[in-house]
Formats: structure tokens, C-alpha cells, sequence
């Protein structure tokens, strides 16, 4: 059962265009979202969060949207760089005392010269 | 370079054997984090360790355990291990608060290869 879902395994953007990476989620407990930026032969990254008392998130060129209804959230870089191409990875938190950690399965980034 | 270091980077195994992954944290970060990557289930969140207490726990199975020393690194052990433990296993660390929300610095990762 895949709480926080990435359908999208792969997306190629020309450089300079908006990349924007999708995710998913069913559980209603989740109050805590994050993207993970990965390279080969690296760990992940942390790039940008967002709590759920918010709907969006800026941080320069990466910008974070959630739209609690629909459970869904988006990653938009802009303007997109050969140097974003990797794996992102989003990532949830549920609520509680039992708190979770949830990732997605990745969506790799190809930006084009 | 996050700061966070793991050894060894490369283990290859028998199944059924026993193996201990080291993690060390960024200097003053108090909680280690351990993370599997498989080919087929991207990256699962293992278990939280914060001052040398437990303080979450993820899809940890039985056969694997951890703890984390006075001195803040981390050992991931893995016992009894089957073809399907092969995977990249991170070891990230975090120096704010303890909850799972604070900012994670990864390491490299060690590739473990069951055979």
C-alpha cells in the first residue's frame, strides 16, 4: 500500500522551461511534506518543506504547492538547469505520537541543453 | 560533502550472515536517521535514533537493529540476511530538535550485496 505516490517515474524539460514534479498521498495524517534531490552515487539532498498549515513554499528557483483536498502536491523548479537532473524524491510526515516518515519512489529529472 | 560518513561504502555478503554498518553524524548533530534503498521499493525510512534513544521507527524488520553510542555514531546491524537485503542503506543526521521534521544531511550510502 503506497501512501505517498510519485506516477511519474521519468520527466525531460528543456533547460530554462518549468519542471514540475508530482506527487501524491492517501494518508490524511500526513501534516509534513519535503522533496529530496538525489545523484547517482550520493545521498539525497534535502531541497524544500512544507507543513500543511500552508500552501505553498518558495525557496529561490524551487517552489512548493499543496493542495490538501485533492492530496496532491507539486514541485516547480523554474528556470530549469542542466545541473537539476537527478532523482527527486518526495516525502511525508504523519501527525501523532507515532510519527511516520513516508517516502515516494522517485521521479528522475532530465534537463536538456 | 554533508559531513554525515558511513563505512564501510561496499560489503558483499553470504546470506545468512551477519553484518554492522557505521554511521558518524555531522559534528553536534544528535539524531541519525538509517534509510533503505532497494532497486524495486525506492527509500524506506528504517529507524530514528536522537541522543542515544530510539525515537521513531519505520519498516524496521526483526533481523536488523540499531543503537547509537555515547559518542553519537550509529550501528546499523543485519542479521540472517536473504538476497532481498541487498540495497543501499543512508545514514542521515539532523541537529535541531529530534522530530522527524528537521532538516536531514545524508551520507553516501553502503552498497550491501547479499549473494
Amino acid at each position: 500500500d503506497q501512501q505517498v505516490k510519485q506516477n511519474s517515474p521519468s520527466l525531460s524539460v528543456q533547460e530554462g522551461r518549468i519542471s514540475i514534479l508530482n506527487c501524491d498521498y492517501t494518508n490524511s495524517m500526513f501534516d509534513y511534506f519535503l522533496w529530496y534531490k538525489k545523484y547517482p552515487a550520493e545521498g539525497p539532498t534535502f531541497l524544500i518543506s512544507i507543513s500543511s498549515i500552508k500552501d505553498k513554499n518558495e525557496d529561490g528557483r524551487f517552489t512548493v504547492f499543496l493542495n490538501k483536498s485533492a492530496k496532491h502536491l507539486s514541485l516547480h523548479i523554474v528556470p530549469s538547469q542542466p545541473g537539476d537532473s537527478a532523482v527527486y524524491f518526495c516525502a511525508a510526515i504523519s501527525s501523532g505520537s507515532a510519527r511516520q516518515l513516508t517516502f515516494g519512489s522517485g521521479t528522475q529529472l532530465t534537463v536538456l541543453p | 560533502d554533508s559531513g554525515v560518513t558511513q563505512t564501510p561504502k561496499h560489503l558483499i555478503t553470504a546470506t545468512g550472515q551477519r553484518v554492522t554498518l557505521r554511521c558518524s553524524p555531522r559534528s553536534g548533530d544528535l539524531s541519525v536517521y538509517w534509510y533503505q534503498q532497494s532497486l524495486d521499493q525506492g527509500l524506506q525510512f528504517l529507524i530514528q535514533y536522537y541522543n542515544g534513544e530510539e525515537r521513531a521507527k519505520g519498516n524496521i524488520l526483526e533481523r536488523f537493529s540499531a543503537q547509537q553510542f555515547p559518542d553519537l555514531h550509529s550501528e546499523l546491524n543485519l542479521s540472517s540476511l536473504e538476497l532481498g537485503d541487498s540495497a543501499l542503506y543512508f545514514c542521515a543526521s539532523s541537529a535541531t530538535t529530534g522530530d522527524l521534521t528537521d532538516t536531514q544531511y545524508f551520507g553516501p550510502g553502503t552498497r550491501l550485496t547479499v549473494l
